[in-house]
């Protein structure tokens, strides 16, 4: 059973343009939801956070949007950029303080 | 923020065989975590490791098949024992950021790509 899922397993985007990932989560218990962005050969790192208590939060070109009683957040990138690119994974924290992850979804954006 | 290095980055092994994998980082942390990737899926969580404990298996791993080794604040091991080709994946460490800061974030490395054959 997926505690997280991310229903896309890929978007492409124009330079410009908003890119927007999606994140469905089954457990109204998570404390804390985190993205994180990969490149090829690299291990995931860290890009932004929310609080089980918010509804957003917003740090330069990235916002997350988180919707409770959807079970559902999402990450706006705006303006998206190439290096932008990557696959960009949902995760959830709770109580025991382990990440969850979605499956993750591929961001292009196209020049 | 913590640096973290693997070794190997990359290995291809024969089936029946093991493989250690390394995870080096620059600074003392408590907890290290070990992940799979398999391919095309999300990175699942195979057992956290702190230092002078035995490691926290999640369920579907089991410390025969995934041996890990902690024997200070810098540095773990995870094996792979007896491989199949359904152990090929990439398998990551990562570490916490134990700081004020909620929520704690995780540092991982660049992960050891493993295929058997």
């Amino acid at each position: 059973d997926q505690q997280v899922k991310q229903n896309s397993p890929s978007l492409s985007v124009q330079e410009g343009r908003i890119s927007i990932l999606n994140c469905d989560y089954t457990n109204s218990m998570f404390d804390y939801f985190l993205w994180y962005k990969k490149y090829p050969a690299e291990g995931p790192t860290f890009l932004i956070s929310i609080s089980s208590i918010k509804d957003k939060n917003e740090d330069g070109r990235f916002t997350v949007f988180l919707n409770k009683s959807a079970k559902h957040l999402s990450l706006h990138i705006v303006p998206s950029q190439p290096g932008d690119s990557a696959v960009y994974f949902c995760s959830v924290s709770g109580s025991a303080r382990q990440l969850t992850f979605g499956s993750g979804t591929q961001l292009t954006v196209l020049p | 923020s913590a640096v973290i290095s693997q070794k190997p980055s990359r290995d291809i092994c024969q089936r029946g065989t093991s493989l250690t994998i390394q995870c080096q980082v620059d600074s003392q942390v408590t907890m290290m975590f070990w992940y799979r990737q398999q391919p095309g899926q999300s990175l699942t969580l195979i057992a956290t490791a702190n230092q002078g404990s035995e490691a926290t298996y999640e369920s579907g791993f089991v410390i025969d098949k995934f041996p890990i080794s902690r024997p200070n604040l810098t540095f773990s091991t995870l094996t792979v024992s007896n491989m199949s080709p359904e152990d090929s994946s990439i398998y990551l460490c990562s570490v916490e950021d134990r700081g004020e800061k909620l929520p704690h974030e995780q540092y991982f490395g660049p992960g050891t790509r493993l295929t058997v054959t």
